[in-house]
């Protein structure tokens, strides 16, 4: 089982309708909690950065995460056509450096 | 100015090349990062400098040798690739090394062609 799961997608979706992207993981050690967008052979774009348990917003993104469920979420409201890209969930440990662990990314699709 | 620059863009070489990939960031961060991204897959650790000093190699082949001559300068240096190693090679930075200071930034990449 990998440490982190997320769908590839991928997920195809209107103009201006609300995605929802998932990640779930099985290490309970995880505190900090990251999604990266990434165009197409461009190099990741950190969207979100949160610690532990509750939601962040920003702008049309909100991350939220749920340490109970071992559950994270990014949801973009007003999709655009240029939120087209492979979104990666990302999370570390607490204790002194710790590697990212990625998701293996969602690919998403806006049409006009 | 949350910026990390790459260059090459982009790098064409043969098994028998010496070359290098270079990486700046200007953000006083003290820790950086090479990752390597095939197609369709996410990026994969490679090696981590904190202060300048290497802390973390994840098993990489020799063929492979980091350098971190100052605070805002990474290198990589290429030696007898094999075409397995085509990929985009990414440099991130993070303020520093745990916790919220593990706040990574990518560069946008060099796409490394191994002929």
């Amino acid at each position: 089982q990998k440490e982190v799961e997320q769908d590839p997608g991928p997920l195809s979706v209107p103009e201006g309708a609300i995605v929802s992207l998932n990640c779930t993981y099985s290490n309970s050690a995880f505190q900090y909690f990251m999604w990266y967008r990434q165009y197409s052979r461009k190099g990741p774009e950190l969207l979100m950065y949160t610690y532990s348990s509750g939601n962040k917003e920003d702008g049309r993104f909100t991350a939220q995460v749920d340490k109970s469920s071992k559950y994270i979420s990014l949801f973009i409201r007003d999709s655009q056509p240029s939120d087209s890209a492979t979104y990666l969930c990302a999370m570390s440990r607490n204790t002194g450096f710790q590697k990212l662990v990625f998701g293996t990314g969602t690919r998403l699709l806006v049409s006009p | 100015d949350t910026e990390v620059t790459q260059t090459p863009k982009h790098l064409v070489m043969g098994m028998t090349n010496k070359k290098s990939l270079k990486c700046e960031q200007h953000m006083g961060h003290r820790a950086m990062y090479w990752y390597k991204q095939k197609a369709k897959k996410p990026p994969e650790l490679m090696f981590v400098y904190s202060y300048e000093k290497l802390s973390i190699n994840e098993s990489v082949p020799s063929r492979f040798s980091p350098e971190c001559p100052n605070s805002s300068l990474l290198n990589l240096h290429l030696h007898a690739l094999q075409p397995e190693d085509s990929a985009l090679y990414l440099c991130a930075s993070s303020q520093g090394s745990g916790g919220l200071n593990n706040e990574q930034f990518f560069g946008p990449g060099t796409r490394l062609t191994v002929l």
